[in-house]
């Protein structure tokens, strides 16, 4: 079966200092991968998306960026976190086509101090 | 572009009630809907799904949805709701047809419920 994971589950920052969250997905070959930041009483935004290894399509423009390394490695990184950037991070895969809809990870919570 | 509306943000009610959660979406083709329970500080558990064929829908833990595209919704509903339903409930909308499947989310509906 398929699985995805997501660490680190908490995280606290300094502003100024870098980022990087990891999500890496099992049990499947050529997933769609997301990356989403979900504000308390604001839903889920779509940061990321990619179709394949080195495609990434950003939604929004913002401090952070993502790459995929590897076909079930997706990674949310950024040079400099500002203190906007707390929030709860979620990756998601899915197939092509997303017609099963999405399969979460457990997320990270972000905290920039 | 699609969109989702979820008109309640907060919904309280008492254990072994009815329930429905309302969804109205806005998409030009025949949509992909879906709606999640999130508990806190958890991940998104997908409830259930539609993207054709009957348009009332069975999901986990005794969820059912309805797509009615008159009314371009796609409410969620449970007969009687246990204490462990309380949590934040997410309709999501889907464009198909193409390759990265995007998927908009509501605001979120916040389930409390009364013992």
């Amino acid at each position: 079966s398929q699985t995805i994971h997501q660490w680190p589950a908490t995280l606290v920052q300094p502003v100024g200092s870098p980022l990087s969250l990891e999500c890496t997905v099992e049990g499947t070959s050529n997933p769609n991968l997301y990356w989403y930041r979900q504000a308390a009483g604001r839903g889920l935004q779509l940061l990321f998306y990619s179709v394949g290894i080195g495609q990434i399509s950003s939604e929004v423009p913002q401090n952070l960026s993502a790459s995929r390394p590897q076909d079930r490695q997706f990674i949310l990184s950024s040079k400099k976190l500002l203190l906007s950037d707390s929030g709860f991070y979620l990756c998601a895969w899915s197939v092509w086509g997303g017609r099963d809809g999405y399969t979460f990870g457990s997320g990270t919570r972000l905290t920039v101090v | 572009a699609q969109s989702v509306t979820q008109p309640d943000i907060h919904i309280t009610v008492s254990e072994g009630a009815s329930l429905e959660l309302r969804c109205n979406y806005s998409y030009g083709a025949t949509p992909y809907l879906f709606w999640y329970v999130q508990s806190p500080g958890q991940g998104l558990q997908l409830l259930l799904k539609y993207f054709s064929g009957d348009t009332l829908v069975q999901g986990i833990k005794g969820f059912e949805a309805e797509f009615k595209r008159s009314q371009s919704s796609f409410n969620l509903r449970k007969p009687s709701v246990h204490w462990s339903d309380a949590a934040e409930y997410f309709c999501a909308v889907g464009a198909g047809g193409t390759s990265y499947g995007k998927l908009t989310f509501g605001q979120g509906t916040i389930l409390t419920v009364h013992p």
